[in-house]
């Protein structure tokens, strides 16, 4: 069985521009959550998607946003981009089902903003 | 305000012994926690959850402890191998189905032969 697969794994942007990032979640997996890690913040939840809804969300400003897929593939947008927006950005699917306490994650997209 | 805490950045343990690895948490609304363990440039791998209800999940070389009285969480790994090598995050989430997951900052773990 495939995992998550996030495309793509590196990118350079400079300041100012917008990025879109991709994931693809595990095969039957309804759920899809964004993450963002940096050095000094750790790893921090951005947002979460379930049959194209966004159900949960972070603490992040609206230049942050993403959207779900019919086929639950899912989309990161960063508008505007600042040099505090480098980070590793990873995503993670579970099934969302009562009892399953998994999300596995892909290997993530190393944005770096210049 | 950090709500998951690993307080040890670093841990080395000598291979074949027993690798405790902590955490602590001060919401009392989560739910469900997991263990990660993360190579550089990569994303975490799932290692193993436990739910509030219980205070004992074992998965081969893998038991996580759960004391919902102290708030406090560990992972123990035994006996440790060389591939074991690697930052550990604990996670803890208040929603079923480890959405929304809120990370400590991780503890490098060395196994030195």
């Amino acid at each position: 069985k495939a995992g998550v697969t996030q495309t793509p794994r590196y990118l350079i942007k400079t300041r100012g521009q917008q990025v879109t990032l991709s994931c693809s979640p595990i095969s039957g997996h309804r759920s899809v959550s964004w993450y963002q890690q940096t050095p000094g913040q750790g790893l921090q939840f951005l947002f979460e998607y379930f049959s194209e809804t966004q159900r949960n969300k972070g603490n992040f400003p609206g230049r942050f946003s993403g959207r779900q897929f019919s086929n639950s593939r899912s989309e990161m947008n960063v508008s505007t981009l600042e040099l505090g927006d480098s980070a590793l950005y990873l995503c993670a699917s579970s099934t969302a089902q009562a009892g399953d306490t998994e999300a596995f994650f892909g290997q993530g997209t190393r944005l770096t903003v210049v | 305000d950090q709500q998951v805490k690993q307080n040890s950045p670093s841990l080395s343990v000598q291979e074949g012994r027993i690798s405790i690895l902590n955490c602590d948490y001060t919401n009392s609304m989560f739910d469900y926690f997991l263990w990660y363990k993360k190579y550089p440039a990569e994303g975490p791998t799932f290692l193993i959850s436990i739910s509030s209800i219980k205070d004992k999940n074992e998965d081969g070389r893998f038991t996580v402890f759960l004391n919902k009285s102290a708030k406090h969480l560990s992972l123990h790994i035994v006996p440790s191998q060389p591939g074991d090598s690697a930052v550990y995050f604990c996670a803890a989430s208040e929603i079923q189905g480890a959405q929304k997951l809120v990370f400590g900052q991780g503890t490098r773990l060395t196994i030195n032969p």
